[in-house]
């Protein structure tokens, strides 16, 4: 069974740039989340992808997107970043339409983002 | 709306003994889940627990056990026997049938065990 996986591991922006962070999800799995950790603070929650559309949305402003494809593997895209983006982005999958919702995430090991 | 409380923002514990993690949850949904991650150093959220807001009996996981007191709105996690490797930041977390999409997480504790 493949667990989660990101890319890429760390990165450094510049404000005001775009950037892209890849997530593929845990094989058999047809949802992807995605949340946004700043430090020494829980996760907060952007968004979820459930057959290739957005399936609930956090508190985060529309320069955070995202896309899932075919695949089930997901992007989520940050437009005009800010130094206050700078934060571990965590992306979580999980299997939606057995009953269970989705409590049972499973998460990758996170992208670090600086933005400077 | 939904929320988590850990009011502990770090413990330290010598290594063998029994620990417990506070965590208060709040919610006007009566068809809720409640769980408990592990997250070392590495940054990789490590699902530990889950209990359903109709689950009868307290969950457990090898040496992890929930104690679900719903009149009172806490789910604390309890660690037993405690090891080195369980020095980690633990978070309490809620997924309501309302908003079956996103995880609500409290703020965190650090632990840290003593050997």
């Amino acid at each position: 069974e493949t667990g989660v996986t990101q890319s890429p591991t760390h990165l450094i922006k510049t404000r005001g740039q775009q950037v892209t962070l890849r997530c593929s999800s845990q094989s058999g799995h047809n949802t992807v989340s995605w949340y946004q950790q700043a430090l020494g603070q829980g996760p907060q929650f952007i968004f979820q992808y459930y057959r290739e559309e957005e399936n609930g949305r956090g508190n985060f402003p529309p320069r955070f997107s995202g896309l899932q494809f075919p695949n089930y593997s997901s992007e989520l895209n940050v437009n005009a970043l800010e130094l206050d983006d700078s934060a571990l982005y965590l992306c979580a999958s999980s299997l939606w339409g057995l009953g269970r919702g989705s409590y049972e995430q499973y998460f990758g090991p996170g992208t670090r983002l600086t933005v400077t | 709306a939904q929320k988590i409380t850990q009011t502990q923002p770090g413990m330290f514990v010598q290594e063998k003994e029994a620990v417990t993690l506070d965590c208060t949850y709040d919610t006007s949904d009566q068809s809720y889940g409640l769980f408990w991650y592990k997250q070392p150093s590495s940054g990789e959220m490590i699902f530990l627990i889950y209990q359903g807001s109709y689950d009868e009996q307290n969950a457990t996981e090898g040496r992890y056990s929930l104690n679900f007191q719903k009149a009172r709105k806490s789910a604390n996690l309890v660690i037993s026997a405690s090891q080195l490797g369980d020095s980690a930041m633990y978070f309490c977390a809620m997924t309501t049938y309302s908003s079956a999409s996103k995880i609500i997480f409290g703020s965190g504790t650090r632990l840290s065990i003593r050997p």
